[in-house]
């Protein structure tokens, strides 16, 4: 069965600090795609990014950057030097093909990452 | 400004009582979808439309209900039915069902059964 797995519950850091974030996924689909949600308090998920199963490029995007590794079904973020509006909780996702044609997505559980000033 | 929209933002509801969450998108977005999240739990799928007219059960649509007449409009019903409806419930929407798009989401609705 398709699953995401983020074993780590809440991550608490100081400012400044360097973070990463674990997400490993299974699936039997040859393609698929992977996305990060981060989850403020306010409540609205905002997208990060996507990436597809044919590119394993690592992407960086400002302090944020994602390493991709499909030999360990790993799909990780990291934020580099952490600022307080950081904390939130941050989603993996696995889009999964539909019976009925389409796609949906399924959700890890979840990390809160606490930044501390 | 476009985006997803949900009201009420909290809502209480007696035992044994129907309840209807709204979601309203302004983004001529193709597909939308209803999730349900409980406290340390990641998202799950309630309801999907892929089109108007048309949507489907997702892993726990057991006890809602929804309909899609407009492509705007994606309401959701938590019935008497569902066992223990209080949670927050957050509505999305994407381009189209059939490619592996980002979703936008809405603010959310937390829903408090008494």
């Amino acid at each position: 069965a398709q699953k995401v797995t983020q074993a780590q519950t809440e991550i608490s850091v100081v400012e400044k600090e360097d973070v990463t974030l674990d997400c490993v996924y299974e699936t039997r689909d040859t393609t698929y795609y992977l996305f990060w949600y981060k989850q403020p308090p306010s409540g609205e998920l905002v997208f990060l990014i996507r990436r597809n199963s044919f590119d394993e490029q690592n992407e960086i995007s400002g302090r944020y950057s994602w390493n991709f590794q499909k030999s360990t079904s790993s799909f990780n973020f990291t934020i580099t030097a952490s600022q307080v509006v950081d904390s939130a909780v941050y989603f993996c996702a696995l889009s999964e093909v539909l019976n009925t044609g389409g796609f949906k997505t399924i959700f890890g559980a979840g990390t809160r990452l606490f930044v501390k000033a | 400004d476009g985006g997803i929209t949900q009201s009420p933002k909290y809502l209480f509801r007696k035992e044994g009582q129907n309840v209807t969450l709204s979601c309203e998108q302004n983004l001529n977005h193709d597909a939308m979808y209803w999730y349900r999240q409980d406290p340390g739990q990641g998202l799950r799928l309630i309801y999907y439309s892929q089109i108007v007219n048309d949507f489907q059960k997702g892993d726990i649509a057991e006890g809602y209900s929804v309909s899609r007449e407009k492509k705007e409009s994606f309401p959701l019903t938590v019935t008497s039915a569902q066992k223990n409806p209080t949670a927050f419930y957050l509505c999305a929407s994407s381009t189209s069902g059939w490619i592996h798009n980002e979703q936008f989401f809405g603010p959310g609705t937390r829903l408090t059964v008494l």
